[in-house]
């Protein structure tokens, strides 16, 4: 099946730093990547849609100048937490889709192992 | 939005036995899985189910689209089978939106 990478998959900052995280596509070519944030013992939200070659749309209350998305390829995406804060410690998880052969092919959403982000 | 309820919330189980899972969702949609999320936090795909039945050994799936609802079996449960059932809907080249979640703790 379909298989998604995140790298790192866990990363310890200091406040103030950024931090890098990268979602890959590894056998198909995602022109949609979604981002997910979820915080302990909570369920997984939405946070971007990361569309290859344009800008990413944003939930309501995620701060676009804080999380930067970046959708240069097919099979790549970056969403880079900029000047965090221990607030923003959480694990981040990436998703695509990949649709089976034909007009009626099955859709099934893949998603990253995620990345434990912990700012001190 | 959608809406995506699951119950129960909090269930533990001994060994062996077996459980029902639920997820309701406001609308229609078709694409619905089932997600168990491990101790490391990795989601494992179950079930691709937007409507109908399927099985995958001990485990067991049923949605009704029309009543907007769907039901995850788990029969002989074992410890692994511990952690979060997520059930999460959408629909085709959109974002899922996930349910709370059931956390399940299967006792030896």
């Amino acid at each position: 099946g379909a298989v998604v990478s995140q790298h790192p998959s866990r990363v310890i900052c200091k406040s103030g730093t950024s931090v890098k995280i990268e979602c890959r596509s590894l056998d198909f070519q995602a022109t949609t990547m979604f981002w997910y944030r979820q915080f302990p013992k909570q369920s997984l939200m939405l946070m971007a849609t990361s569309n290859e070659g344009s800008k990413a749309t944003y939930e309501q209350g995620v701060e676009k100048d804080k999380f930067l998305i970046n959708h240069a390829s097919l099979t790549l995406s970056t969403l880079t937490v900029t000047s965090a804060h221990p607030e923003d410690s959480s694990f981040y998880i990436c998703s695509s889709y990949s649709r089976g052969p034909g007009t009626s092919g099955v859709e099934t959403q893949y998603f990253g192992p995620g990345t434990r982000l912990l700012v001190l | 939005g959608i809406q995506v309820e699951q119950s129960p919330p909090d269930l533990i189980l001994q060994e062996g036995a077996n459980s029902t899972l639920r997820c309701n969702f406001s609308d229609s949609v078709n694409n619905l899985q089932w997600f168990h999320q491990n101790p490391w936090g990795q989601l494992i795909n179950l079930f691709y189910i937007p409507s109908g039945t399927k099985q995958n050994g001990r485990l067991s799936a049923t949605t009704v689209a029309t009543e907007r609802y769907s039901l995850l079996y788990i029969s002989s449960s074992q410890t692994t089978d511990s952690g979060v059932y997520f059930c999460a809907v959408g629909n085709y080249g959109q974002n899922f939106v996930f349910g709370p979640g059931t956390r399940l703790s299967v006792l030896p």
